[in-house]
């Protein structure tokens, strides 16, 4: 079965620094462009950050742009995001999803959703 | 950055009746379009990509159509499971972005 399992959400202060993991497990982790997506309370979904397979490509939505990092550890089938001078508006349930095609193919959609992890920037 | 913008923001319709959703891009994005749909609560699930493909396992009531700028998701006959929010969201090019939602409320 194919699932993404995240964690290292929390509550943080503004301007301070947390790190997402997302476990990959039941398909070829490195075949697959990754992303992160967020939802603020009662809020729509935003795309944050994208990963190729390989790792070498990253991208960013400008809302987080300079601050939050995005990679992946192939050995451990992990998907990560380092996110620093946290806001309170990124306060939100961060989703790790994963492209339904392999990589190099034209994207096309997110077919698999971890369950999501907690983010609250308060102080 | 590519702006998508669904229309209208909620809908309030019965169970057996055909709903329509419309997602317009700010410039075209070929059939580089994906539409999920989300409970409260729950993960969104991928419906169709490629604008007009159904996602393995969707019922066959869902379906897309459009291409360039504009597009629609309808769903022929509402069922009750079928009230949640729904997102269209582009692939065309990075950043990846999603329209506003539409929730489909019950009348």
């Amino acid at each position: 079965e194919v699932q993404l399992l995240e964690s290292g959400g929390g509550l943080v202060q503004p301007g301070g620094s947390l790190r997402l993991s997302c476990a990959a497990s039941g398909f070829t982790f490195s075949s697959h462009d990754m992303s992160w997506v967020r939802q603020a309370p009662g809020k729509g979904l935003e795309w944050v950050s994208g990963i190729s397979g390989s790792g070498v490509s990253t991208y960013y939505a400008d809302s987080v742009k300079g601050r939050f990092t995005i990679s992946r550890d192939k050995s451990k089938n992990t998907l990560y995001l380092q996110m620093n001078s946290l806001r309170a508006e990124d306060t939100a349930v961060y989703y790790c999803a994963k492209d339904r095609v392999v990589s190099n193919s034209p994207r096309d959609g997110m077919d698999v959703w971890g369950q999501g992890t907690t983010v609250t920037v308060s102080s | 950055d590519i702006q998508m913008t669904q229309s209208p923001s909620s809908l309030s319709a019965s169970v057996g009746d055909r709903v329509t959703i419309t997602c317009r891009a700010s410039q075209g994005i070929s059939n580089d379009l994906a539409w999920y749909q989300q409970k409260p609560g729950k993960l969104p699930n991928l419906l169709i990509y490629a604008a007009t493909t159904l996602q393995s396992g969707v019922p066959s009531r869902f379906s897309g159509s459009g291409s360039g700028t504009d597009f629609t998701l309808t769903i022929s006959s509402l069922h009750p499971e079928d009230f949640a929010t729904y997102y269209c969201q582009q692939s065309y090019n990075m950043p990846l972005t999603f329209g506003g939602g539409t929730k489909v409320e019950v009348k």
